[in-house]
């Protein structure tokens, strides 16, 4: 199975601040990553798929970029609706694999 | 506008079982595959497996096997996942997702608590 190791596991930051959360996957996937966006109660939503595509309707304030086994999610200037737990999902290989996530917290 | 509407939430005892249901809507069923995602409490998520609505051929990640039964009733849109032989450490929340060569949309969550 592919290892999805993501970092930070949480991390605290202030509006306007730049906000990097990384996925290493423990094999080459190319570009076979997306991100997801979850908040408490709520369904995952994927910001970003394909590694760097941005979903309709999602701020452009979010980027993706990486291949192969290392790929990272951006958001430029957060905002304080930002603040949720964020994970990755390899679609490579079966069984898919997902990293850990990451809660941010916007102050 | 898609949407994945799943049942609600259940109590079942130690060897008990339980079946998750999972409507689609909003765009044609038998189009694109389901998969089952498991998020136990405090824990990332697991992927359970995937199901093909077009064949009805399911396929499970390992350590999903046996107890795990994904079906269908494509003549509603939906989808269902069935646990049997309940153990605690099945407590979590499942999610149904659809695949588009990648998982986009999430139903919203089914919290399957186990306990005596």
């Amino acid at each position: 199975d592919i290892q999805m190791t993501q970092s930070p596991s949480a991390l605290s930051a202030s509006v306007g601040d730049r906000v990097t959360i990384t996925c290493r996957a423990s094999q080459g996937i190319k570009n076979d990553l997306a991100w997801f966006q979850q908040k408490p109660g709520k369904a995952p939503k994927r910001l970003i798929s394909a590694t760097y595509v941005l979903e309709s309707g999602v701020p452009s304030r979010f980027s993706g970029s990486g291949f192969g086994t290392e790929f990272t999610l951006t958001i430029s200037s957060p905002q304080p609706e930002d603040s949720a737990t964020y994970f990755c999902l390899q679609h490579n290989t079966y069984p898919r694999t997902f990293g850990q996530g990451t809660k941010l917290e916007i102050k | 506008q898609v949407q994945l509407v799943q049942s609600g939430s259940e109590l079942k005892k130690p060897g008990a079982s339980v079946k998750v249901s999972c409507k689609a809507s909003g765009y044609t069923f038998t189009r694109y595959a389901m998969n089952w995602v498991r998020q136990a409490p405090g824990q990332g998520l697991e992927w359970v497996g995937w199901i093909n609505t077009h064949t009805g051929n399911p396929t499970y990640a390992p350590g999903f096997t046996g107890r795990f039964v994904f079906s269908l009733d494509t003549s509603v849109s939906t989808a269902y996942l069935q646990i049997t032989s309940l153990k605690t450490e099945d407590t979590a929340v499942y999610y149904c997702a659809r695949d588009s060569g990648a998982i986009d949309y999430w139903g919203q969550g089914t919290l399957v608590t186990v306990s005596s």
